[in-house]
């Protein structure tokens, strides 16, 4: 897997847009770039993922800059409920695409 | 479907026992993943099955740790004669067989505490 770095805390208000970055400069050309998120208590959930071009869901954005070395997932109107830890990943073939989680942005939304 | 399952939930053991965790993945994914998590950390990659056949089994932490999926559905994870350091988040997660392109399903753990 590529190393990706994430800040390790941001904080947001509520029902304002959240940017979250990545970078992950060793990125190969076929590698793509996945966002979970894992909320208190919970297992780790899918929020989107992406190869070249942004991508949008129901979830949230994905901005993928043209070079490929850095990402930013968007939350568009930040909920108390988006409060989690957020990890940017981007896995390869070895060992089954499995994911390589690191310690990802703790995310916090005051109201 | 209602999702990866994982059983039980919650585990307490003596230190020295066997525990055996069980994973029902969503019906037809091909691939089956087990991570460890500790407090604090991120999910820690483990094993991975595709339909029965283990093909990742490295990162398992120690000899006293094995899995198996014995007809490519459900899958266990067995850790013998456990230790205060195998408290831990155990996570299961399937997913389809579509290469990079696709996403992993995540239960919602088993939390062991060795005592």
């Amino acid at each position: 897997d590529a190393k990706t770095t994430q800040p390790n805390s941001m904080e947001s208000n509520e029902e304002e847009p959240v940017h979250l970055p990545c970078n992950h400069s060793t990125i190969s050309g076929t590698d793509y770039i996945h966002w979970y998120r894992q909320l208190p208590s919970q297992g780790p959930e899918y929020v989107i993922h992406g190869l070249t071009s942004n991508v949008n869901n129901r979830m949230a954005s994905l901005a993928i800059a043209e070079d490929r070395k850095s990402s930013t997932l968007i939350l568009h109107r930040a909920t108390l409920r988006d409060a989690a830890v957020y990890y940017c990943i981007t896995p390869n073939s070895n060992s089954g695409y499995a994911l390589n989680f690191g310690k990802g942005t703790s995310l916090l939304v005051t109201p | 479907d209602t999702g990866v399952s994982q059983n039980p939930r919650h585990k307490i053991t003596k230190r020295g026992q066997n525990v055996t965790f069980r994973c029902d993945p969503i019906s037809e994914h091909n691939r089956l993943y087990w991570y460890r998590q500790t407090l604090g950390q991120g999910p820690e990659f483990l094993t991975y099955f595709q339909n029965e056949a283990q093909l990742e089994k490295s990162r398992l932490l120690s000899d006293r740790f094995s899995a198996e999926r014995p007809k490519g559905s459900f899958s266990t994870l067995e850790i013998q004669r456990t230790e205060q350091g195998d408290s831990a988040m155990y996570l299961c997660a399937s997913s389809p067989n579509r290469g990079l392109n696709t996403e992993a399903f995540f239960g919602q753990g088993t939390r062991l505490t060795v005592v």
